[in-house]
């Protein structure tokens, strides 16, 4: 069965600083791995796709990699903003779209 | 991307009844999911929704506590039966779409008093 785990469960950064999520997953059969931020109260947004062959994705000051056989990705976001502050999920899928999720990073970007 | 709504928003109920929670999709999609988040919790799988067939249930979720329908290809019901304090959660839908990126509506707050 597939587990994921996150580390840390929360982190507190000042603003400008960059931030490193973890993210492990036991089963290295996956389909891709998705990174969420969710803000307290709301859905989820979707902030990176990985594809299950692929290394690493980039989209703006987000960069996301992917080691799949060691079951590892990591999350960096560079130079902090106080609208960062929100929990971060890692999901990984199988074949079918079925997502296990990790229990989340909560981040807060102090000023 | 995809646009998902949710209906309702949130909703207080009381123990013994049930409620509907409707999902609209944007575009028409093969798979539509079903998750609940329980306070202080990740989400978790409740079932995959395909158009045309029956639903496929996650360990620990039974179709006569969460009955779903899947109509057509852009809409969704999920009911939570007879409900009991431990429902209260947030149940959020979601769609897959042809890279296998996922997104997901605003979610249904439900508070079981």
């Amino acid at each position: 069965k597939q587990e994921v785990t996150q580390i840390p469960a929360a982190l507190s950064v000042p603003e400008g600083e960059n931030l490193v999520l973890n993210c492990s997953f036991t089963d290295s059969a996956i389909y891709n791995l998705q990174w969420f931020r969710q803000d307290p109260g709301k859905g989820l947004t979707s902030l990176l796709l990985i594809q299950s062959s692929q290394r690493e994705q980039t989209s703006g000051r987000l960069n996301a990699s992917l080691d799949k056989s060691s079951g590892r990705s990591t999350l960096y976001i560079a130079a902090s903003q106080p609208g960062d502050s929100a929990t971060y999920l890692c999901a990984v899928s199988d074949s079918w779209g079925k997502l296990q999720f990790g229990a989340g990073t909560q981040v807060v970007v102090t000023p | 991307s995809a646009v998902i709504s949710q209906k309702p928003s949130r909703d207080i109920c009381q123990r013994g009844t049930s409620l509907t929670i409707q999902c609209q999709v944007d575009s028409q999609v093969t798979m539509m999911f079903w998750y609940r988040q329980q306070p202080g919790q990740s989400l978790t799988l409740i079932a995959t929704a395909n158009q045309g067939s029956e639903a496929t249930y996650e360990s620990g979720f039974v179709i006569d506590k969460f009955p779903i329908s899947r109509p057509n290809l852009t809409f969704s019901t999920l009911t939570v039966s007879n409900m009991s304090p431990e429902d209260s959660s947030i149940y959020l839908c979601s769609v897959r779409d042809t890279a296998g990126e996922q997104y997901f509506g605003p979610g249904t707050r439900l508070t079981v008093t």
